[in-house]
């Protein structure tokens, strides 16, 4: 089955510096690619998304790159604020309408 | 508009005993998807239901089952509850499927003692 991988696991980075985490998957069929953000204790929502006709999209700090050939995508999100600490998901998904989700990457904006 | 809601936002439970978990999606969408999230589990998919139809299913034993209604509102029920069963239980809506980005609910948190 699908394999999705996330790193790092923790990211801890200063504020106002950028932050880069990467999905890996390994389902060739995989066509959509969203990033969803978790903060503590709330629900987990979708920040940006692309699809597999698209290399690259931006939406104000928050650009996500996709590489269909190696079989990645990462979430960039630069002059990184405290409102930014949270757990970030990848969850690649596929025509059949299924997303499979990675662990999660714990973002740490240090003042 | 009004969000997914997710009633109730918390319940205990005693092993051996049953639950229903309720979501509302958000108006006009037909799809809802059901997800366990424990903190060494990450996000688990359970099932997603479009217009009244399972329409895909994740790997949880047969305990786990769910159904949809008529005005897109579903239940998720949980029998012969085990200790491993406490989680957070997360309902998302769409309007066709999770490639049109899910809007989840706040949650239902299971505690099996």
């Amino acid at each position: 089955g699908e394999n999705v991988e996330q790193h790092p696991s923790t990211l801890s980075v200063q504020e106002g510096d950028s932050a880069v985490i990467k999905c890996t998957y390994s389902d060739s069929a995989s066509n959509y690619f969203p990033w969803y953000k978790q903060e503590l204790g709330k629900r987990p929502q979708l920040i940006i998304d692309i699809r597999s006709n698209v290399g690259e999209k931006k939406d104000q700090r928050i650009a996500v790159t996709l590489n269909k050939t190696a079989k990645h995508f990462s979430l960039h999100i630069t002059e990184t604020q405290p409102e930014d600490s949270a757990v970030y998901f990848c969850a690649p998904g596929d025509s059949n309408y299924q997303l499979i989700w990675g662990a999660g990457t714990k973002l740490i904006i240090k003042p | 508009k009004a969000g997914v809601t997710q009633t109730p936002r918390y319940l205990i439970k005693t092993r051996g005993q049953q639950v229903t978990l309720s979501c509302s999606p958000i108006s006009g969408h037909r799809s809802v998807s059901w997800y366990q999230q424990t903190p060494g589990q990450g996000l688990q998919f359970l099932f997603e239901y479009f217009s009244e139809t399972q329409r895909n299913k994740g790997n949880f034993p047969g305990r786990f089952s769910g159904r949809q209604f008529s005005n897109s509102r579903s239940e998720m029920n949980v029998s012969t509850l085990e200790l491993g069963d406490s989680a957070l239980y997360l309902c998302a809506s769409t309007l066709d499927g999770a490639n049109y980005g899910y809007t989840f609910g706040s949650g239902t948190r299971l505690t099996v003692v």
